[in-house]
């Protein structure tokens, strides 16, 4: 089973800040937290990691609670190509087996 | 440019019809990977190989076989086709530490 639990949808309309909550209360210590999202039926794409402090790249941001039992990832400005399925996993690193979960499906409206 | 490759993209069998799905990638990555999705199930790891001739297995491996002889490609046997390996199919690769994980474009398998 996945170790994160999240929304199975949200709405944001365009322009705005899309902010998408992820509960991983059982983390461990040694656990990163990263995000990937999935447009439609094509592969899955990366978007951002972090462990514990909050990280930013040019897709996103990533906001981890001091406690680490929960991380919001934001798009600060959101357009209709952000439509997809995002998924938050957890993980020691890349190399373990990745339970992407149902993920959170996001649609951005005009 | 970097890339993972997949082939076919499409493919309709039939039920015990041996079937190979290449996948390549180009960017010298130890790493790689196959997974299935299935509607309200979600990316369901098959295989993964974490180097040549090193490969284990992932949730859900029964009626699979993988083969990584080379470091560029791993193909995703299927030696009898069954129905319900109807699905879509992802390969992934990425580098030793590499967080990023680079998915291919998928092949969508139905088996009649």
């Amino acid at each position: 089973d996945a170790k994160t639990t999240q929304p199975p949808s949200m709405d944001c309309a365009e322009g705005r800040a899309a902010n998408l909550p992820c509960n991983h209360s059982t983390i461990s210590g040694n656990e990163y937290v990263y995000w990937y999202r999935q447009i439609h039926s094509q592969g899955p794409q990366y978007i951002i990691h972090g462990l514990k402090n909050n990280e930013t790249n040019e897709m996103a941001s990533l906001i981890i609670t001091e406690d680490r039992k929960s991380s919001t990832l934001i798009l600060p400005h959101a357009t209709l190509r952000d439509t997809a399925v995002y998924y938050c996993i957890v993980g020691v690193n890349r190399d373990d087996k990745i339970i992407f979960g149902k993920g959170t499906r996001l649609h951005i409206l005009p | 440019e970097a890339q993972v490759t997949q082939n076919p993209r499409y493919l309709i069998t039939v039920t015990g019809k041996k079937l190979t799905v290449t996948c390549s990638q180009n960017m010298n990555h130890e790493y790689m990977s196959w997974y299935r999705q299935d509607p309200g199930l979600g990316l369901r790891q098959i295989y993964y190989s974490m180097n040549v001739e090193v490969t284990d297995k992932g949730d859900v491996p029964e009626g699979y076989k993988v083969s990584r002889k080379e470091k560029r490609n791993f193909p995703l046997i299927l030696e009898s086709p069954s129905p319900n390996q109807t699905s879509l199919y992802f390969c992934a690769s990425s580098s030793p530490g590499g967080w990023e994980q680079y998915f291919g474009p998928g092949t969508r398998l139905t088996v009649t």
